[in-house]
């Protein structure tokens, strides 16, 4: 059974720095495509950023280009987001997910991991 | 830009009904679109693939069409657990719309 699990959230003040991390079970980081999708306070969907089943490709929304970093581990089977200098709008809850074969939907989530920006 | 719009914004209807769900891509060239529903407190739901292939477990009176750059969400026979907040999302970068609410 396939299962996402996300960790790493919390309280952070704006400028500082937080990494998430989502262990992945019942299939392997390497074998899929991966995404990071998040929904700030009452808001919609907004896709972040994804990693190819390789690691060669990476993409992100421009919203956060420069200051948000995709990557995974595939021997322990995890798969990372580290933001760099956050800001308010940052504060969200952040779902890792897993992409179809062909990398375009996402048919797997976990519950989410909610980073709060305040000072 | 690309920017997906989907209408409307909230459904009211009953059990039992047939709650169409519109979703539109500004750009003349579009690709195909993913349906999900969300419920509150929960991880949206993968419902639709590829503009009309249900994903795994999806009950049949859920389907999707395209016709050109707009794509639809029907459901058939409401039941009460299909409240929930829908978006579509283009396949090509992603890009979710705002999502339409549908009140049962």
């Amino acid at each position: 059974e396939v299962h996402l699990v996300e960790s790493g959230g919390g309280w952070v003040q704006p400028g500082g720095s937080v990494r998430l991390s989502c262990a992945v079970s019942g299939f392997t980081v390497d074998e899929y495509a991966m995404h990071w999708v998040r929904q700030r306070p009452g808001k919609g969907l907004e896709w972040v950023s994804g990693i190819g089943w390789s690691s060669g490709s990476l993409a992100y929304a421009d919203s956060v280009k420069g200051r948000f970093t995709i990557s995974k581990d595939g021997a322990h089977n995890l798969l990372f987001l580290q933001i760099e200098t956050v800001r308010p709008e940052d504060s969200a809850l952040y779902f890792c997910t897993r992409a179809l074969v062909g990398g375009s939907y996402f048919d797997h989530w976990g519950q989410g991991a909610l980073v709060n920006v305040s000072s | 830009e690309m920017v997906v719009t989907q209408s409307p914004a909230t459904l009211s209807l009953s059990p039992g009904e047939t709650a169409s769900l519109s979703c539109r891509a500004s750009q003349s060239v579009s690709f195909d679109v993913a349906w999900y529903q969300q419920k509150p407190g929960q991880a949206p739901r993968l419902l639709i693939y590829g503009s009309s292939n249900r994903a795994a477990g999806i009950p049949a009176r859920f389907s999707g069409s395209r016709s050109g750059t707009d794509f639809t969400l029907t459901i058939s026979s409401l039941e009460p657990e299909d409240f929930g907040v829908y978006y579509c999302q283009q396949r090509i970068n992603w890009l979710f719309g705002q999502g339409t609410r549908l009140e049962i």
